[in-house]
């Protein structure tokens, strides 16, 4: 079946640096990604879409200067958490989805980013 | 706007018995709905879905959902439980379309004890 790989599983910055996730969709072109912030017992909150080609779009309340989404093929799309603070801290979560009306989402394993 | 509730945050069962778990969306549209299961630390599986057609859906690891579009709900069951089950569990809408965004519900968390 379809597999999106993310990476990294797990990454710890320090306050200030740059950090970036990566989301590959392995044997489809995606030609939508969706990234996904998810708070401990809580569930996704979408942050934003992004499609190939173009500039992505976010959520209300989502900073874009802080959380830059590149989708730049149809396989590849990266998520940048830019001067991370420790509330930053979080599990990310892609997705992607292939071409026509009704294909199903496919999710990412996700990425914990602790902010020290 | 579409919404999806999820009516228990947990649902503590004992293995091999029944489950049912709740789910209700509103939508002034028609959409798909969805079941995902999420085990720790990893990233959500497609446990099955709602386009169009029979109105019970058939999923993987046993499970089925039943879309009641008067009650707005699809409740997702499976007729006997394992402990491997034990995971969050998220129903989810959509609009449709490749570039529609899902909607998550807040999760119920299905505890199988042995």
């Amino acid at each position: 079946g379809a597999v999106v790989s993310q990476h990294p599983s797990r990454v710890i910055c320090k306050s200030g640096t740059s950090v970036k996730i990566e989301c590959r969709s392995l044997d489809f072109q995606a030609t939508t990604m969706f990234w996904y912030r998810q708070f401990p017992k809580k569930s996704l909150m979408l942050m934003a879409t992004s499609n190939e080609g173009s500039k992505a779009t976010y959520e209300q309340g989502v900073e874009k200067d802080k959380f830059l989404i590149n989708h730049a093929s149809l396989t590849l799309s990266t998520l940048t958490v830019t001067s991370a603070h420790p509330e930053d801290s979080s599990f990310y979560i892609c997705s992607a989805r292939g071409r026509g009306e009704v294909s199903p989402l496919h999710f990412g394993n996700g990425t914990r980013l602790t902010v020290t | 706007a579409q919404s999806v509730t999820q009516l228990d945050s947990q649902v503590p069962v004992f293995e091999e018995a029944p489950v049912e778990l709740r789910c209700n969306y509103s939508s002034s549209v028609s959409v798909y709905l969805f079941w995902y299961v999420q085990y720790p630390n990893q990233g959500l599986q497609l446990l099955l879905k709602y386009l169009s057609g029979s109105t019970l859906v058939k999923g993987i690891n046993g499970f089925e959902a039943e879309f009641n579009k008067s009650q707005t709900s699809f409740h997702l069951r499976k007729p006997s439980v394992h402990i491997s089950d034990t995971a969050e569990y998220f129903c989810a809408v959509s609009k449709g379309g490749a570039t529609n965004k899902l909607i998550f519900g807040t999760g119920t968390l299905l505890a199988v004890q042995p």
